[in-house]
């Protein structure tokens, strides 16, 4: 089965730096999704990009697909303290009713 | 709006007792309903998926089941818990297959 795999780094940065995240997978894919989740929380959906797109924002999030290479990648600009996060990749299949979840990264922004 | 239930938030229980955990989604029909869990610091491993009500798909064997007695209720139980079962348990709705799903708050659930 397919499987979203985030590049295993804790990021830690100061107040109004840049993140950057990766997200590699294996197999075909209908569309990538990311989501947030607070510690202690359950996860919050952030952005989905389908497999026939390249680049999509929402607000300070910056998502950029690459099908060719089977990576994805989440930018948040200008971050903020309360982006201090876990963030997590998913892939969707075709004809599937599951997603499949990396391991997620862990970004610490500095006050 | 939609909503996701998720109950209790906590949950301590001796190892061999039974469990019950319930999930209900307010406001959509006939969504898809998620249980997963996730071992501190991981990802997320998806333990059943529904599609309808009785249809319940099974990702790992283990020690758990599902039950989907109604269309927006989603029940995770188990007759005899082991150690290995403590985690942080999540519930999530989507309103299909590839959407994006919306997860409830969580049940921490530890084995004593």
């Amino acid at each position: 089965s397919q499987q979203g795999e985030e590049d295993p780094q804790a990021l830690s940065i100061q107040e109004g730096e840049n993140a950057t995240m990766n997200c590699s997978y294996k197999t075909s894919i209908n569309n990538l999704q990311w989501y947030r989740q607070n510690s202690g929380r359950g996860l919050v959906h952030l952005i989905l990009i389908r497999s026939n797109e390249r680049e999509k924002h929402s607000g300070r999030l910056r998502v950029t697909l690459d099908t060719s290479k089977k990576s994805s990648s989440l930018l948040i600009t200008a971050s903020r303290a309360a982006d201090t996060a876990s963030y997590f990749c998913a892939t969707a299949a075709y004809g599937n009713n599951r997603l499949a979840f990396g391991k997620g990264n862990q970004v610490v922004v500095i006050p | 709006s939609q909503t996701i239930h998720q109950w209790p938030a906590t949950l301590v229980q001796p190892v061999g007792s039974p469990l019950s955990l319930e999930c209900t989604v307010e406001g959509t029909s006939n969504p898809n309903l998620y249980w997963y869990r996730q071992a501190a610091g991981r990802g997320l491993q998806l333990l059943f998926y529904s599609v309808g009500i009785g249809q319940i798909s099974s990702e790992v064997p283990q020690n758990l089941s599902a039950s989907r007695p109604q269309d927006r209720q989603f029940i995770l139980s188990s007759k005899k818990l082991l150690l290995s079962d403590s985690g942080f348990y999540l519930c999530a709705w989507a309103p299909g297959g590839n959407q994006p799903q919306h997860f409830g708050d969580g049940t921490r659930l530890s084995i004593l």
